[in-house]
């Protein structure tokens, strides 16, 4: 198993450009997570999904989109790219009750914004 | 909104001494308690997961402990070894478990 796989793994954009982060999770996971790690804070929650076309908003939404068309991937959309979009992207997933909803990380996307 | 706090926000210590790193919340209506490791520039690491009705998980050199009612969690981590260095997160879910909230971390250095 790959686990839950992240691309890119570094991206510089400029103000204004759009792009798309991709999340893979090979372990049939219906939980699917985007977080952001600002330098010397903790992981904010930006949308989850509980499963193939459900998705919610978590704590920091705006400027994102996000889509869930299978149970594997749960790609995370920047439109209009700002500098506060600057940030360090996870990926994770966690199976459901009967697994205790353990969290699986991704390795990460750095994105630069300028 | 649940708060997660974690004290001491960085920590260092000889090689071989045991430590204690503290987790606190807000909300004691929580679903499951999982702490994990960071590498820098590395994505997380499980280390421990411990659900609402457990006081306690081991694994290895790691002890969890959780008290609900107080708001806290701790991780033991006996015989400490450089390898050991890494920030180390706390996270709490809601009580649907699908939603996670986390502290900002302890960095750790252990002193060979």
């Amino acid at each position: 198993n790959a686990g839950v796989t992240q691309t890119p793994k570094f991206r510089i954009l400029k103000i204004g450009q759009s792009m798309t982060l991709q999340c893979t999770q090979d372990m049939n996971h219906n939980y699917m997570y985007w977080y952001r790690q600002d330098p010397g804070m903790g992981l904010k929650l930006i949308y989850y999904s509980v499963g193939a076309g459900i998705t919610d908003k978590g704590e920091v939404p705006n400027g994102y989109n996000v889509s869930r068309s299978t149970t594997e991937d749960f790609p995370l959309r920047l439109e209009l790219a700002a500098p506060s979009q600057t940030s360090v992207y996870f990926c994770a997933s966690s199976g459901t009750h009967g697994t205790s909803y353990e969290q699986y990380f991704g390795p990460g996307t750095r994105l630069t914004v300028t | 909104k649940q708060e997660v706090t974690q004290i001491p926000a960085a920590l260092s210590v000889p090689e071989g001494e045991n430590l204690v790193l503290n987790c606190s919340f807000t909300d004691s209506a929580i679903y499951n308690l999982q702490w994990f490791r960071q590498d820098p520039g590395k994505g997380l690491t499980s280390l421990l997961l411990i659900q609402s009705s457990q006081r306690e998980q081991t694994s290895g050199r790691l002890n969890a402990s959780l008290d609900k009612s107080s708001g806290r969690s701790t991780l033991y981590i006996a015989a400490s070894q450089p390898g050991d260095s890494a920030t180390y997160l706390c996270a709490v879910s809601g009580l649907a478990g699908n939603q996670f909230y986390f502290g900002t971390g302890t960095s750790l250095t252990v002193i060979p």
